[in-house]
Order: structure tokens, then sequence, then C-alpha cells
């Protein structure tokens, strides 16, 4: 009940498309939802996060959906460009508990 | 600007000698993680601590300890490194839980 669960593993874009990670959750207790991204040779760092009480959140190019019946979550990159590959995970907690995350996105972006 | 320091990106033991990770803080924040990274196996949490020398168990603690005697530092002990212990191992801090977690750049260790 505590995982997060990410999909897929891994995944390769053209420039200009659209990247679409997913996360599902089992905890409906869980009210934070963030999203890092990771470069080789760096730690991740926060890209955007939502709370339960919108169902979509954008910033830029980057977009979380919120679906809180299906208890799933997405990342939704918009004109996907070259500088967008690294890795990615989703995370998921409640208050006053620490995150937990999912297993991780390796976005590859193909010019 | 906000930073985590590691006290070492790269790192090389024997089997059976005692490792200390250091990691330091700047931002006055009450929690402090260690998670290794793994291909395949993503960021698991070893230990956390939520104020100066309290700590928590997170998924992964056995052959591991940390320490947290001032605020701003989390060490992570190997007591005896193993070769399975080989990996990334990333710090990061928050104000709270539910906040950004920061994160320093890692310590690639290899225990041979």
């Amino acid at each position: 009940q505590q995982q997060v669960k990410q999909s897929p593993q891994s995944l390769i874009v053209q420039k200009g498309g659209i990247s679409i990670i997913n996360c599902a959750y089992e905890n409906t207790a869980f009210d934070y939802f963030p999203w890092y991204q990771q470069f080789p040779g760096k730690g991740p760092a926060l890209l955007i996060a939502i709370r339960p009480d919108v169902s979509e959140k954008k910033e830029g190019r980057f977009t979380i959906s919120f679906n809180k019946s299906a208890k799933q979550f997405s990342l939704h990159i918009m004109d996907s460009q070259p500088g967008d590959s690294a890795t990615y995970f989703c995370a998921a907690n409640q208050a006053g508990t620490a995150l937990i995350f999912g297993k991780g996105t390796t976005l590859s972006v193909s010019s | 600007d906000v930073k985590v320091t590691q006290s070492s990106r790269y790192l090389v033991k024997r089997t059976g000698e005692k490792v200390f990770l250091e990691c330091v803080q700047d931002m006055d924040h009450e929690n402090m993680f260690w998670y290794r990274q793994d291909p395949g196996l993503g960021l698991r949490l070893i230990y956390f601590s939520y104020d100066v020398k309290m700590k928590e168990k997170g998924d992964i603690p056995e052959g591991y300890s940390v320490s947290r005697e001032k605020k701003e530092r989390f060490s992570l002990i190997l007591e005896s490194a193993s070769t399975n212990q080989t990996s990334m191992y990333l710090c990061a801090s928050s104000l709270n839980f539910s906040y950004e977690q920061y994160f320093g750049p890692g310590t690639r260790l290899t225990v041979t």
C-alpha cells in the first residue's frame, strides 16, 4: 500500500513531441505528489509538485495531471527538447511521513 | 543559493572497512535523508532524521547506521562495508516532509 508505481521505465521521444510518464499509488492518505528531475552526475531536483485539491498544474512546458479517483498522476512534457533528457522520479507522501519515490523513468529526446 | 554538500564524490573502500559518508546542509532544515540509488531500483530510503539526535529507519536500514549531532550535519556509517553496498549514495534535506527536498550531488561508493 506504500508503493508508488511508475511507468514506463524508459522512454524515447522525438524532439518536439510529448513525453508522458505515469504513476499510480494505493494509499488514499497521500496528499503531496512531486516530480523530480535528475541529470547524469547530479542529484535529483524538484521539477513540479501538486496537491490533491487541484486536478492539473502547469509550469511552462511541464504539466502534472492528477486523477484522485483513479489514484494516478502523470507528468506531461510538451514540445520535448534534447535538454529534457534525464531521469524523472515521481513521489508521494502524507503529512509527517517521508516521500516514497517511484523507480524512475529515463527519458531520451532525440534530435 | 541553497546547498547540500557531500564529503566525497567518489570513494573506494575495501570489504570490512568502516565507512563514513558526511552530508552538510546550510538551509537550517529540520529533516535530512540518506538514499541509495541503483539502476532499476530508483531511490531507496536508508535512514532519515527529523531533528538533532533523532533518527528513523527507512526501507533498507540493514548494514547502515546514522548520526546527527548537529542540525546541519547528517552522517551515514557503514559499520563493515560489503560489496553489495557498492552504490550511489544521495543525501537530501527539507524544511518539512511535504516540501521540496534538496539533494546533494551524491557519493559513488565502490567496495572491493
